[in-house]
């Protein structure tokens, strides 16, 4: 079946580390997505990339960084610099242009002590 | 720039009551309108979208919204609600090539 898939579930790291979250499409789309989830906030744009070897920020980049080598994988990495950085983590995907709507992954729920 | 609000952050209702879900965008040119819902523990999934024409626009699950551009709104409706409608939903937009969604509104439906 063709979909997204987001790895780990849930993920645990100590203060001062960077981590990597994994993102993953086989639905041929062009464009990729991270959001993050906060409640009462919604989902807020970090990073997005529409081809292979770019991407752009989002509203809320600062303290994360992304690559896009591969059109099927788009991975968000959260680095210490990111003052906040325990949020529920959303990747998306989709065809460009604004006739389509977005695929999304089930979730990275990333907990930093 | 074009952006959505919603009002009701979180609402309470009891099975087959209407629902009503407000969501107001500011006028930034195309107007391209979503409803996204996101069932406990689930995907968020694509409930309905509007770009153009019938300003009606019928979704999954019998949910509808309607698109009254005088009110800048496109508020999301059922007209009796189920205890399986409990989820949060979130209202969207379209801009500069990706989807901005408003804060959401968290339902919980009492059987």
């Amino acid at each position: 079946d063709g979909g997204i898939t987001q790895s780990p579930k849930y993920l645990f790291r100590k203060e001062g580390q960077n981590v990597t979250l994994s993102c993953e499409q086989n639905l041929n789309h062009d464009a990729m997505y991270w959001y993050r989830q906060d409640p009462g906030q919604g989902l807020r744009l970090i990073y997005y990339s529409q081809i292979v070897n770019d991407f752009q920020k989002g509203d809320i980049a600062e303290g994360y960084s992304v690559s896009r080598e591969k059109k099927e994988s788009f991975p968000l990495t959260v680095t210490s610099a990111q003052k906040n950085p325990t949020a529920f983590y959303l990747c998306a995907s989709s065809i460009v242009g604004t006739d389509y709507g977005y695929t999304f992954g089930s979730g990275t729920r990333l907990t930093v002590v | 720039a074009q952006s959505v609000s919603q009002h009701n952050h979180h609402v309470i209702l009891s099975e087959a009551a209407s629902l009503e879900l407000g969501c107001n965008y500011s006028y930034g040119g195309t107007v391209n309108l979503f409803w996204y819902v996101q069932y406990p523990g689930q995907h968020l999934q694509l409930l309905l979208k509007y770009f153009s024409g019938d300003p009606l626009v019928k979704g999954i699950k019998g949910f509808e919204a309607e698109f009254i551009k005088s009110k800048f709104s496109f508020n999301l409706r059922k007209p009796s609600v189920q205890w399986s409608d409990t989820a949060e939903y979130f209202c969207a937009t379209y801009r500069d090539d990706k989807i901005i969604f408003g804060k959401g509104t968290r339902l919980h439906i009492l059987p």
